[in-house]
């Protein structure tokens, strides 16, 4: 089956400590993002990357580090210099190039910085 | 500038009609929208393009006002598979960025 899988599912750490979030996908995308997601909140782009390589800050990327070294992979990490890192935490995917794509949203990954 | 979303929460009783509306301040190339029940991912419905073409669900209608940079969603006969909270994102530049709204939740009752 084609899809998104982010992992773990919940992730606890402590003040202070970088954490890194996975996020694969199968569906030969070229384009990946990360969002966060308050409660009761919309989604925030923190990064997003086009093609390999090759990535670009969003409207909250302070905090916050990327790399796509793979089409398929686009890992995010949340270091120690994010105020404010407890959230929720969702990977897409889409299509790239001029035109309109759907997103296709992994499950997601709830942070809890205590 | 995320565009506005409202209202920002509405309750139906199952088979009622309901209107969701996108504002942006900026011009829109086009407008996503996508449903998210609690705590799982969003799932996309459908994008409107400038010029009027549609693509997504066939059971979903929506408009696009490019003069008015706003955008409806329109969900008739509500089911209580409905609920859940109903995001737009609008695109205005090149690329496939989204900015999202603040989000709708709909809750649907039998």
């Amino acid at each position: 089956d084609g899809g998104i899988t982010q992992s773990p599912k919940y992730l606890f750490r402590k003040e202070g400590q970088n954490v890194t979030l996975s996020c694969e996908q199968n569906l030969n995308h070229d384009a990946m993002y990360w969002y966060r997601q308050d409660p009761g909140q919309g989604l925030r782009l923190i990064y997003y990357s086009q093609i390999v390589n090759d990535f670009q800050k969003g409207d909250i990327a302070e905090g916050y580090s990327v790399s796509r070294e793979k089409k398929e992979s686009f890992p995010l990490t949340v270091t120690s210099a994010q105020k404010n890192p407890t959230a929720f935490y969702l990977c897409a995917s889409s299509n790239a190039g001029t035109g309109d794509y759907e997103q296709y949203f992994g499950p997601g990954t709830r942070l809890t910085v205590t | 500038q995320q565009p506005v979303q409202s209202p920002q929460a509405v309750i139906l009783r199952e088979g009622e009609d309901a209107v969701i509306n996108c504002s942006s301040s900026k011009a829109l190339y086009s407008v996503h929208w996508y449903r998210q029940k609690h705590g799982e991912a969003p799932v996309f419905l459908m994008i409107l393009l400038k010029g009027g073409e549609q693509k997504g669900h066939e059971k979903i209608s929506a408009s696009f006002n490019e003069k008015k940079q706003q955008s409806s969603l329109y969900l008739t006969a509500s089911q209580l598979s409905y609920s859940g909270t109903y995001f737009c994102g609008s695109r205005t530049g090149a690329g496939n960025m989204l900015t999202f709204g603040g989000g709708t939740r709909l809750m649907v009752k039998p």
